[in-house]
């Protein structure tokens, strides 16, 4: 059983350019979160989504920021006219179901830095 | 508001001895208590959880949790060091109101070295 994907690993853009990060959770899971952690920070909380909801998205920037977990294909962490405050690491986690009890797990990261 | 606390940026164990990281929450309701582990460069892995019954949790790779609800605290330890367990420890805490959210709340984590 693969575990969550997330692509790209890496990911370079200038100020003002879009960054579009995928996620793919674990077979099975149809409950995504996206976390972002600065450097020698921890991980925050950004959006919780479900296929075609948005559960919570008390962590999201108002502005710039958009994700999307369609019914078909992965979950898309949007980010639109990037600047250097952006750079981070990006981090999606799936779980089965709604329950507080499960555990969500991580997938290996996104990270992004802008020049 | 839900915080973690982990009150040691780092913490410095020699090989095969005792270690313990440190993790105090703050929620309304019940906690739900959750241990990762961050090697370089890598995601987060979970190593264990507290969500009820025995306040002694067992997880992955030897290690264990203790959950003391009167010191709000969920300690990570383990028996002996090996050092392939220096990494970055984070402690994470849910909490539930009957239909909240289940985003995770970080702690700022506890960098581990272990020294031959």
């Amino acid at each position: 059983n693969a575990g969550v994907m997330q692509n790209p690993r890496h990911l370079v853009r200038r100020r003002g350019q879009e960054a579009r990060l995928r996620c793919s959770p674990m077979k099975g899971h149809s409950h995504v979160y996206w976390y972002r952690q600065l450097p020698e920070e921890g991980l925050k909380f950004m959006v919780y989504l479900q296929k075609e909801n948005i559960i919570d998205e008390s962590g999201m920037p108002k502005e710039r920021f958009s994700a999307e977990f369609p019914k078909e294909g992965p979950s898309i962490l949007r980010i639109q006219q990037v600047v250097r405050g952006d750079s981070a690491a990006y981090f999606c986690a799936s779980s089965p179901g709604t329950s507080p009890q499960e555990t969500q797990y991580f997938g290996p990261g996104t990270r992004l830095l802008v020049l | 508001a839900q915080s973690v606390a982990q009150p040691e940026d780092q913490v410095n164990v020699a090989e095969g001895n005792p270690l313990t990281v440190k993790c105090t929450y703050s929620v309304s309701g019940n906690p739900y208590l959750f241990w990762y582990v961050q090697y370089p460069n890598r995601g987060l892995q979970f190593l264990l959880k507290y969500i009820t019954g025995d306040n002694l949790v067992k997880g992955s790779y030897g290690f264990e949790a203790e959950f003391n609800k009167s010191q709000t605290s969920f300690h990570l330890k383990k028996p002996s060091a090996l050092l392939s367990d220096s990494a970055l420890y984070f402690c994470a805490v849910r909490g539930y109101y009957g239909g909240a959210t289940n985003k995770l709340i970080f702690g700022t984590g506890t960098l581990l070295a272990v020294q031959p």
